[in-house]
């Protein structure tokens, strides 16, 4: 069964600090790995997305590290603030075998301190 | 607008009712998308359609669902003799065709069984 694992479930960051949140992903077909930023009371938001072939995408404050071998990917937040708190998801996606639909993590609820 | 419209916003129904939830795809978009967030949870496929393929219904929970897209636009997600545990929110989303394409999410039908 296709998975996409993330931890932590809940993350408290003080202001400025950095935010990091994991993700493990089991099916090598996945080729497309994007993470969603979720407000209350709003749908999920693209943030960033990065594909297999390259090791780590910076856009402004946030940053994925990617590592094809261990199948693991992860964000980071750097500064955070306290407007980044939020839920964020990872996910996967791929077609074929490893299905033509987002696979989703459980989610990390982000709360960032002022 | 210009994004993925869902309607209603909110629905409050009785135990045993039948609902319609509706969703609005970005004009040109061939790939839409039904998942359903439970409170505090992640977010769980239910169905896929692109284009003209018969759709990806593995997701969906029980033969009370159902969805049908319209002329490959516009689609209806259906839950017949709803129960208490169908409360949560259904997020329609959609995409162009391709693996790398974002995938954008309207924000929600949020549904309550009582």
């Amino acid at each position: 069964q296709q998975q996409v694992k993330q931890s932590p479930q809940s993350l408290i960051v003080q202001k400025g600090g950095i935010s990091i949140i994991n993700c493990a992903y089991e099916n090598t077909a996945f080729d497309y790995f994007p993470w969603y930023q979720q407000f209350p009371g709003k749908g999920p938001a693209l943030l960033i997305a990065i594909r297999p072939d390259v090791s780590e995408k910076k856009e402004g404050r946030f940053t994925i590290s990617f590592n094809k071998s261990a199948k693991q990917f992860s964000l980071h937040i750097m500064d955070s603030q306290p407007g980044d708190s939020a839920t964020y998801f990872c996910a996967a996606r791929g077609f074929g075998d490893a299905g033509n639909m987002l696979t989703f993590g459980g989610g990390t609820r982000l709360m960032v301190k002022p | 607008g210009a994004g993925v419209s869902q309607s209603p916003s909110n629905k409050v129904t009785e135990k045993g009712k039948d609902v319609e939830l509706r969703c609005d795809p970005i004009s040109g978009h061939t790939a839409l998308y039904w998942y359903r967030q439970s409170l505090g949870q992640g977010l769980e496929f239910l169905i896929y359609f692109q284009g003209n393929s018969a759709p990806d219904k593995s997701g969906l929970p029980s033969d009370r669902f159902s969805a049908e897209r319209t002329g490959g636009s516009v689609s209806t997600l259906t839950i017949q003799r709803t129960q208490q545990e169908d409360s949560a929110v259904y997020l329609c989303a959609s995409s162009l065709m391709g693996s790398g394409n974002t995938i954008y999410f309207g924000e929600g039908s949020w549904l309550t069984v009582v």
